[in-house]
């Protein structure tokens, strides 16, 4: 079956710095790919809708200049948390749709800390 | 505002007996609805969907039942196992696009 591979699944970082995750789909063009975050004991809230070779489409609230997200081919899509801050820890999950039957896929997910 | 909403945080049910996990609604413009398992620090695995033109759909132990006129759906599982203590989300969408998550139900089933 189709597969979502995100990386990395855990990271550590210091506040300030710039942390980048990549989602890849490993045997389908992903037309479209969406990332989520996810907080202790809450729903996944989805941040933002990237198609292949346009901008992406951020949801209210989430500012597109802190969470960088580059869709450059159809089987890769990056977030980069630039300038983190304790409150960005939370859990990333990315999710591609396409295949034959545009189903959609996710990632593991990475978890996020911010010292 | 919640347009997904799984009311019960958590479930314990004995092994062997059904399990229900529920989820109300309130966009009437969901046309998808998806039900997934996430164990922690995993991401969500697929378990079922419905489209809003059934109201049943069926896959081996797990049954997902929707009423669109109480904007309701709900999960059955039976018989439980041990192996599906998991945290369960049910999610919904409008032309399979973004999904809108439910904030989970976590199931505990005792042996």
């Amino acid at each position: 079956g189709a597969v979502v591979s995100q990386h990395p699944s855990r990271v550590i970082c210091k506040s300030g710095t710039s942390v980048k995750i990549e989602c890849r789909s490993l045997d389908f063009q992903a037309t479209t790919m969406f990332w989520y975050r996810q907080f202790p004991k809450q729903s996944l809230m989805l941040m933002a809708t990237s198609n292949e070779g346009s901008k992406a489409t951020y949801e209210q609230g989430v500012e597109k200049d802190k969470f960088l997200i580059n869709h450059a081919s159809l089987t890769l899509s990056t977030l980069t948390v630039t300038s983190a801050h304790p409150e960005d820890s939370s859990f990333y999950i990315c999710s591609a749709r396409g295949g034959r039957d545009e189903k959609l896929f996710f990632g593991s997910g990475t978890q996020l800390s911010v010292l | 505002d919640q347009q997904v909403k799984q009311n019960s945080p958590s479930l314990s049910v004995q092994e062997g007996r059904i399990s229900i996990l529920n989820c109300d609604y309130t966009n009437s413009m969901f046309d998808y609805f998806l039900w997934y398992k996430k164990y922690p620090a995993e991401g969500p695995t697929f378990l079922i969907s419905i489209s809003s033109i059934k109201d049943k759909n069926e896959d081996g132990r797990f049954t997902v039942f929707l009423n669109k006129s109480a904007k309701h759906l709900s999960l059955h599982i039976v018989p439980s196992q041990p192996g599906d203590s998991a945290v369960y989300f049910c999610a919904a969408s409008v032309n399979t696009g973004k999904l809108i998550f439910g904030q989970g139900t976590t199931l505990q089933v005792k042996p």
